[in-house]
């Protein structure tokens, strides 16, 4: 059973576009939401996080919004760049678990 | 600084060998993770560990065998090596293992039972 499900599974964006990737989630106890990023050959990296007390987090062009009610987070990349090409994985946690729940991945593609 | 160091990058296995695979971490951190990452259905957690001496399972521990002598060495071992176990394995490790405290993540190793 996938605890976050993420989409979609790929997603093609011209540079200079936003790319939006969703995921949600059926666990209320859930209280971290961090999205991470991968390139070819290496493991997820950090991008981004946030916890559900607020509504919206920006880091230069990373912006996650998040829907408590609707039990869903999305990942905006505004200015979309072709180095952003990587595959990006949102996840859950709730505080006194020791298990990152991920969804699925999107691979993200940006044509220059 | 090197981080979380994975060892090999890459094996192939037949069928009921065994293996284990390397990892370490120099960040002093106290939280160790295995994941397993295949095609389409992200990543797996399949053992942790809080501290030396101390290990549980994960969401998919069958199959896998952990230990933890020391803070910065978090061994995986495959016994009876299955096809079902060709994956892509990743060590993590973080330093209390709490709301915000992120993961870091190895390069991983690539594994492919035949």
């Amino acid at each position: 059973q996938q605890q976050v499900k993420q989409s979609p599974q790929s997603l093609i964006v011209q540079k200079g576009g936003i790319s939006i990737i969703n995921c949600a989630y059926e666990n209320t106890a859930f209280d971290y939401f961090p999205w991470y990023q991968q390139f070819p050959g290496k493991g997820p990296a950090l991008l981004i996080a946030i916890r559900p007390d607020v509504s919206e987090k920006k880091e230069g062009r990373f912006t996650i919004s998040f829907n408590k009610s609707a039990k869903q987070f999305s990942l905006h990349i505004m200015d979309s760049q072709p180095g952003d090409s990587a595959t990006y994985f949102c996840a859950a946690l709730y505080t006194g678990a020791n298990n990152l729940f991920f969804g699925t991945g999107t691979r993200l593609t940006v044509i220059p | 600084n090197a981080g979380v160091t994975q060892t090999p990058k890459f094996r192939i296995l037949k069928i009921g060998q065994s293996m284990t695979l390397q990892c370490t971490q120099d960040m002093n951190h106290n939280y160790m993770y295995w994941y397993r990452q295949d095609p389409g259905m992200g990543l797996k957690l399949i053992y942790y560990s809080v501290g030396a001496g101390i290990t549980d399972k994960g969401e998919v521990p069958n199959g896998y065998n952990v230990s933890r002598s020391t803070t910065e060495d978090f061994p995986l071992r495959l016994e009876l090596a299955a096809p079902s176990q060709t994956s892509v394995y990743f060590c993590a490790s973080s330093y209390i293992d709490r709301v915000g405290q992120p993961q870091h993540f190895g390069d991983g190793t690539r594994l492919s039972i035949l």
